[in-house]
């Protein structure tokens, strides 16, 4: 069974510039959970689709944001990039059993953005 | 304020000690702690502890829930090199029969184990 695939690995970027990263779950897995990991701030909860259905945020301002798609894949854009944007972003997938989260989170390899 | 803090920072032991990590939280709606281990880039999934399971142990790892005091630990007995790595802990808050989660995570303990 394939894992979670994110695409691109690794990226630079000017500040002003926006970025896309793309999340492919693992084939069943219809939770989409996307991270920014940072050295200073840690690992922090970007949001959480389910179904094509945006159901958490985190606190992030609005440049940051995303869908899923009907397959499941999902994408987070953000936008007007700036230097702190740089970071490893994380997407995982999990799955729920009657309706219940596992807490099993399956991360991808991520994506390292560096903005110049 | 961190919501979730964990201590030590860092550490660094012999193969064989053993070795106790520790996580403390302040949420509002607890619901679910959960522990990682990230050694290269993607973390894996160890522990769940819920208010229905407040102890869960696998091989030479356990984790225990004190509700009453906010806090977990893991613990690792005979370290071996290959735990070296960084111990994330989350924790889950939310409504239950959100049928959602978000997660709050800790800034990791570095746990290095030396031959």
């Amino acid at each position: 069974k394939a894992g979670v695939t994110q695409t691109p690995r690794y990226l630079i970027k000017t500040r002003g510039q926006q970025v896309t990263l793309s999340c492919s779950p693992i084939s069943g897995h219809r939770s989409v959970s996307w991270y920014q990991q940072t050295p200073g701030q840690g690992l922090q909860f970007l949001f959480e689709y389910f179904s094509e259905t945006q159901r958490n945020k985190g606190n992030f301002p609005g440049r940051f944001s995303g869908r899923q798609f009907s397959n499941s894949r999902s994408e987070m854009n953000v936008s007007t990039l700036e230097l702190g944007d740089s970071a490893l972003y994380l997407c995982a997938s999990s799955r729920f059993r009657r309706g219940v989260w596992t807490g099993e989170l399956f991360f991808g390899e991520g994506s390292r953005l560096t903005v110049l | 304020e961190d919501k979730v803090v964990q201590s030590p920072l860092s550490l660094v032991v012999h193969e064989g000690d053993t070795v106790t990590l520790n996580c403390s939280y302040e949420v509002t709606n607890f619901r679910s702690l959960l522990w990682y281990k990230q050694e290269k880039k993607a973390p894996t999934f160890l522990f769940m502890l819920t208010s229905s399971g407040i102890e869960k142990k696998s091989g030479r790892l356990s984790s225990i829930l004190d509700k009453k005091e906010l806090s977990s630990i893991l613990n690792i007995t005979a370290t071996q090199t290959g735990d070296s790595a960084i111990y994330l802990c989350a924790v889950e808050e939310g409504d239950s029969g959100a049928g959602s989660y978000q997660l709050t995570f800790g800034k990791g303990t570095k746990l290095s184990v030396i031959p």
